[in-house]
């Protein structure tokens, strides 16, 4: 069965701090993977995908994702975080052909001024 | 862009009412799921439908059924509604596709069970 982890629940960091955040997932074939975002009070947003070709993905707001085969590692890197990125982020997989997403349980980003 | 729309932001209901949570999608999208969101446990998938009257089962189905008669209308129904069942609500639809399956959600529905 698939499944997604997440290894940090919660994070607090300063502004212009580096951020990643750690996803692992289990799932024996070919992979979609993404990573979504809820900000406070707002739907929830899809903040960058892979799919396939370059493993380094590029999203919206500076955010950036490296996909690691060998690892099932999909962590999610952004070098100077801002006040605005205060949120709580999901890392999903989504096996090839499958309709179904598996969400990780979040990682809940604070990020003090 | 891809609208899904809830029909309620807000929702508080007795223990034993029977409640309906409504989702509208308007891209055209045959997938469409229902999922439920509590702090520390991420979103949990309730049921899905790939087209109309179809409908699987999630991870978590108890208590819970749906129902789809148009593709764009996606409806979960409590039928004995309980104070466990008093959580986040998000709907969310995706093309049927091969290739990846981006799922675009609503803003939720925050259900109360008194």
């Amino acid at each position: 069965a698939q499944s997604v982890s997440q290894h940090n629940h919660h994070v607090i960091l300063s502004e212009a701090a580096s951020l990643e955040l750690g996803c692992n997932y289990s799932y024996g074939g070919t992979v979609n993977l993404f990573w979504y975002v809820q900000y406070p009070g707002q739907h929830l947003q899809l903040l960058l995908k892979y799919f396939s070709g370059d493993p380094l993905v590029k999203g919206i707001k500076g955010f950036e994702a490296e996909f690691i085969k060998s690892k099932f590692s999909f962590n999610l890197r952004k070098p100077s975080v801002q006040w605005s990125d205060t949120a709580e982020y999901f890392c999903a997989v989504n096996g090839r052909g499958g309709d179904k997403i598996i969400f990780g349980k979040g990682t809940r980003l604070h990020i003090l001024p | 862009d891809v609208k899904v729309t809830q029909s309620s932001r807000y929702l508080v209901k007795r223990t034993g009412e029977k409640v309906f949570l409504e989702c509208v999608q308007d891209m055209d999208h045959e997938n469409m799921f229902w999922y439920r969101q509590d702090p520390g446990l991420g979103l949990r998938l309730i049921y899905f439908s790939y087209d109309v009257k179809m409908k699987e089962k999630g991870d978590i189905p108890e208590g819970y059924s749906v129902s789809r008669e148009k593709k764009e209308r996606f409806s979960l129904i409590l039928e004995s509604a309980s104070t466990n069942q008093t959580s986040m609500y998000l709907c969310a639809s995706s093309l049927m596709a091969e290739s990846y399956n981006e799922q675009f959600f609503g803003p939720g529905t925050r259900l109360t069970v008194l």
